[in-house]
């Protein structure tokens, strides 16, 4: 399976430290994207990140990908409670292939 | 710009009912990819429509169907509906393939099969 994996399938931490989650694939990517879920709603993208780039950022967001170990990171920095939700990380292999998510990780932060 | 919609909300069906979702898409959005958000499977792709034609297909009996018009709004049918096919259904669009771009997702439908 082209499926790309999580790590950890949940974790818990308290408010004010960093959240880091990792995603694993098989094969040859285009792209990685991280997406995050509140319970039971919609996906809210995060960010993109393409097979030539190593490294992304997004206000408290750091992605990281490493094409060789065929695997990504999102580090969450000074995390919130407001950052309680799922994690996906969804790969795209080829640019005419549906994009293939993970079963997340769920992050709680404690107050 | 508004976001993603999909109508209805919540959705109770008995078995082998059907049913329809209907997902508009953000303006000037030509792809519009269905999914099957479960606790067991996770998210499992159905399919994707481009400029109405139908992209991709994800494993899934021909009991799902779904279309694309004009306007780039999509519709998904699951007919003689089982237990299982209770789930969220999202769907998502954005402006090139799903794979190439950023996905925007909507709320979700939440059907129950009783």
């Amino acid at each position: 399976s082209q499926q790309g994996e999580e790590d950890p399938q949940a974790l818990s931490i308290q408010e004010g430290e960093n959240a880091t989650m990792n995603c694993s694939y098989k094969t040859s990517i285009n792209n990685l994207q991280w997406y995050r879920q509140n319970s039971g709603r919609g996906l809210v993208h995060l960010i993109l990140i393409r097979s030539n780039e190593r490294e992304k950022h997004s206000g408290r967001l750091r992605v990281t990908l490493d094409t060789s170990k065929k695997s990504s990171s999102l580090l969450i920095t000074a995390s919130r409670a407001a950052d309680t939700a799922s994690y996906f990380c969804a790969t795209a292999h080829s640019g005419n292939t549906p994009l293939v998510f993970g079963k997340g990780t769920r992050l709680s932060v404690i107050a | 710009k508004a976001g993603v919609t999909q109508t209805p909300r919540y959705l109770i069906k008995t078995r082998g009912q059907q049913v329809t979702l209907s997902c508009s898409p953000i303006s000037g959005h030509r792809s519009v990819s269905w999914y099957q958000q479960t606790p067991g499977q996770g998210l499992q792709f159905l399919f994707e429509y481009f400029s109405e034609t139908q992209r991709n297909k994800g494993n899934f009996p021909g009991r799902f169907s779904g279309r694309q018009f004009s306007n780039s709004r999509s519709e998904m049918n699951v007919s003689t509906l089982e237990l299982g096919d209770s789930a969220l259904y999202l769907c998502a669009s954005s402006g090139d393939l799903a794979s190439a771009d950023t996905q925007y997702f909507g709320p979700g439908t939440r059907l129950t099969v009783l």
